[in-house]
């Protein structure tokens, strides 16, 4: 069985302070990992991609995540946080080559100046 | 990188009829996903639309409803068939490059009457 959970439905950040969004998932194969952002009436965009090579994976706008594979992890991260980060973020999970892509629920993030 | 259009990227219909939407992508590709979006929910696959073969449907989403074709690699169609207004929904196209990585069209804003 595959899952993602994305712990936090709403995270609400200042501007200017670190960004931390989690995402936990359980696979029984190798997984592929990801992240993507959608903004307001936009597409979804890619900002980040695990496929088992560095586990620090650094994506644009400054986000990077961490693939902890003892914690199932692969939170979202963000030093500084900037208005125009404020969207709705997605983790998703592969495997087998996208035999199997689950998405996870979503975390909307609001910046506050 | 991939660079996906959708025709169209918004209707309204009526309650009974069909409509098809269109995804064309920039280069050739095998593997392409049709997804729904339910207004304030993720991404819920509908089917997996490869070509060469019969698409692929997941649980709760059947052909009769959801009837797919895949005549090329850069081209597919999806149609909603005897629309309810459950079906209103965000319709989204999405591939897979050579490089692994899932990209999404812009999506199709379908709101039934």
């Amino acid at each position: 069985a595959q899952s993602v959970t994305q712990l936090d439905s709403h995270v609400s950040v200042s501007e200017g302070t670190p960004v931390l969004l989690r995402c936990n998932y359980s696979s029984s194969y190798s997984p592929s990992l990801f992240w993507y952002v959608q903004h307001p009436n936009k597409g979804l965009q890619l900002l980040l991609k695990y496929t088992s090579a560095a586990t620090l994976v650094k994506g644009i706008n400054g986000f990077e995540a961490e693939f902890k594979k003892s914690e199932t992890s692969f939170h979202l991260t963000k030093p500084s946080a900037h208005m125009s980060d404020a969207a709705e973020y997605f983790c998703v999970v592969t495997s087998g080559g996208y035999q199997k892509v689950t998405f996870g629920t979503g975390t909307k993030l609001q910046v506050i100046p | 990188s991939a660079v996906i259009s959708q025709k169209p990227s918004r209707d309204i219909c009526q309650r009974g009829t069909s409509l098809t939407i269109q995804c064309q992508v920039d280069s050739q590709v095998t593997m392409m996903f049709w997804y729904r979006q339910q207004p304030g929910q993720s991404l819920t696959l509908i089917a997996t639309a490869n070509q060469g073969s019969e698409a692929t449907y997941e649980s709760g989403f059947v052909i009769d409803k959801f009837p797919i074709s895949r005549p090329n690699l850069t081209f597919s169609t999806l149609t909603v068939s005897n629309m309810s207004p459950e079906d209103s929904s965000i319709y989204l196209c999405s591939v897979v490059t050579g490089g692994e990585t899932q990209y999404f069209g812009p999506g199709t804003r379908l709101l039934v009457l």
